[in-house]
């Protein structure tokens, strides 16, 4: 069975400081992974994804994720976060795209 | 594009009583999803259909819980008897064949007096 796992509920960081949001996977075969943003009262976005090809992805807003197979993770940067990334974020993954399976969130927080 | 569309936004209901909720997902899309998000389990996949049909229900956590989709355009997710746990946000999302991406509508923030 698949599972995801978010190490880190909340992350506390100032402006302009780089991010790193971890998130690990179990599943016994290939997957696909995801990473959706939800601002607060809101429905969840597409961040970026991982289907195939080269490991490093880029999303919008700035961020980025690297799939590392051997270490089963799909860890999230952003280089210079900005006040308006505050989120939560979700890592999610997938066997086939049609069902996902998501983590229990990371909180973003940004001070200014 | 009006998005996937969910209603209505916020339910305030007492213990016992029957809740429906609504859901209208982008014109064209053959998946739909539903969502429960709590505290404390984070974001469940309740079930799911595919051409409106249900192919996999082994989220809803039980009885009390049914989801149809009597055409294309229109989904509902009924608690009956509601109960005080069974307070959360619901989400919607739906997708076409093919695609990888999900589409989230607002929520329903569900609270059950």
């Amino acid at each position: 069975a698949q599972s995801v796992t978010q190490l880190d509920s909340q992350v506390p960081v100032f402006e302009e400081a780089p991010v790193e949001l971890r998130c690990n996977y179990s599943s016994s075969v290939s997957v696909y992974l995801f990473w959706y943003v939800q601002y607060p009262n809101q429905g969840l976005q597409l961040l970026l994804k991982y289907l195939s090809g080269s490991t490093l992805v880029k999303g919008i807003n700035g961020f980025e994720a690297e799939f590392n197979k051997s270490q089963t993770s799909f860890h999230l940067r952003k280089p210079s976060v900005h006040i308006s990334d505050t989120a939560e974020y979700f890592c999610a993954v997938s066997e086939d795209t049609d069902k996902l399976i998501f983590g229990t969130g990371t909180r973003l927080q940004v001070f200014p | 594009d009006a998005g996937v569309i969910q209603s209505p936004r916020h339910e305030v209901t007492e213990m016992g009583q029957e809740v429906t909720l609504r859901c209208k997902p982008i014109s064209g899309h053959d998946y739909l999803f539903w969502y429960r998000q709590t505290m404390m389990r984070g974001l469940e996949l309740l079930i799911y259909f595919n051409n409106n049909v249900p192919i996999d229900d082994s989220g809803m956590p039980e009885d009390r819980f049914s989801a149809k989709m009597p055409n294309a355009s229109f989904s509902t997710l009924k608690i009956q008897p509601s109960e005080p746990r069974d307070s959360a946000v619901y989400f919607c999302a739906s997708t076409h064949g093919g695609s990888d991406t999900q589409y989230f509508g607002p929520g329903t923030r569900l609270t059950v007096l």
